[in-house]
């Protein structure tokens, strides 16, 4: 199957800091990809979907401002945590789905910890 | 807005044993994909089985099946000759095009020995 590489794998920041993860199609080109957040033992929850070349779509109670979203490229997403704090701190995981939306291909997961 | 939801939070199912997990859905798409996911204790997404609506013949995969009944918008999943490996949380999923992919709550699985 295609390859979803995002990085960083885990991640220790300070409060009042801001954090980039990166998520990258390998082999594929990737005009969507999807944000999922994931406390523990829990589902993940969709935050954003983004699209390249346009505005990011997010889910209703996710704070735009907080965690921005940036599809520059067909290969590349990334989501930046901005003045991180505490509550921050979860599993974050990308997708990007293939062909019509037929299969979806998952990063490995970034572990974020805000102290 | 699609749900999907796994009615059986945790189950646990002796090695060498049948084992079932539940999915339904809400949906008023006719074109769309479920999936079943397995997320081991390194939480990487395992894509299990995939089954296209369109198609009515149950995906099939090694010991994996599918009961996928359209009409009752229910989705089960079939785990045959359960082994050790296969403990872990299963996440069943709904995608339509345009991309849109929402997850059930999850099943945590465990196989005795």
């Amino acid at each position: 199957g295609a390859v979803v590489s995002q990085h960083p794998s885990r991640v220790i920041c300070k409060s009042g800091t801001s954090v980039k993860i990166e998520c990258r199609s390998l082999d594929f080109q990737a005009t969507t990809m999807f944000w999922y957040r994931q406390f523990p033992k829990q589902s993940l929850m969709l935050m954003a979907t983004s699209n390249e070349g346009s505005k990011a779509t997010y889910e209703q109670g996710v704070e735009k401002d907080k965690f921005l979203i940036n599809h520059a490229s067909l290969t590349l997403s990334t989501l930046t945590v901005t003045s991180a704090h505490p509550e921050d701190s979860s599993f974050y995981i990308c997708s990007a789905p293939a062909g019509a939306a037929t299969e979806a291909f998952f990063g490995q997961g970034t572990r974020l910890t805000v102290v | 807005a699609q749900t999907v939801t796994q009615s059986q939070p945790e189950m646990s199912v002796q090695e060498a044993e049948t084992v079932t997990l539940s999915c339904t859905y809400d949906t008023s798409e006719n074109n769309y994909y479920l999936f079943w996911y397995k997320q081991p204790p390194s939480r990487q997404m395992i894509l299990v089985i995939r089954q296209e609506a369109y198609k009515q013949q149950n995906a099939t995969e090694n010991r994996f099946s599918v009961n996928f009944q359209k009409a009752a918008k229910s989705f089960s999943l079939k785990i045959s000759d359960s082994q050790l490996g296969d403990t872990a949380m299963y996440f069943c999923a709904f995608m339509k095009p345009p991309p849109d992919m929402r997850f059930g709550a999850g099943t945590r699985l465990t196989v005795k020995p």
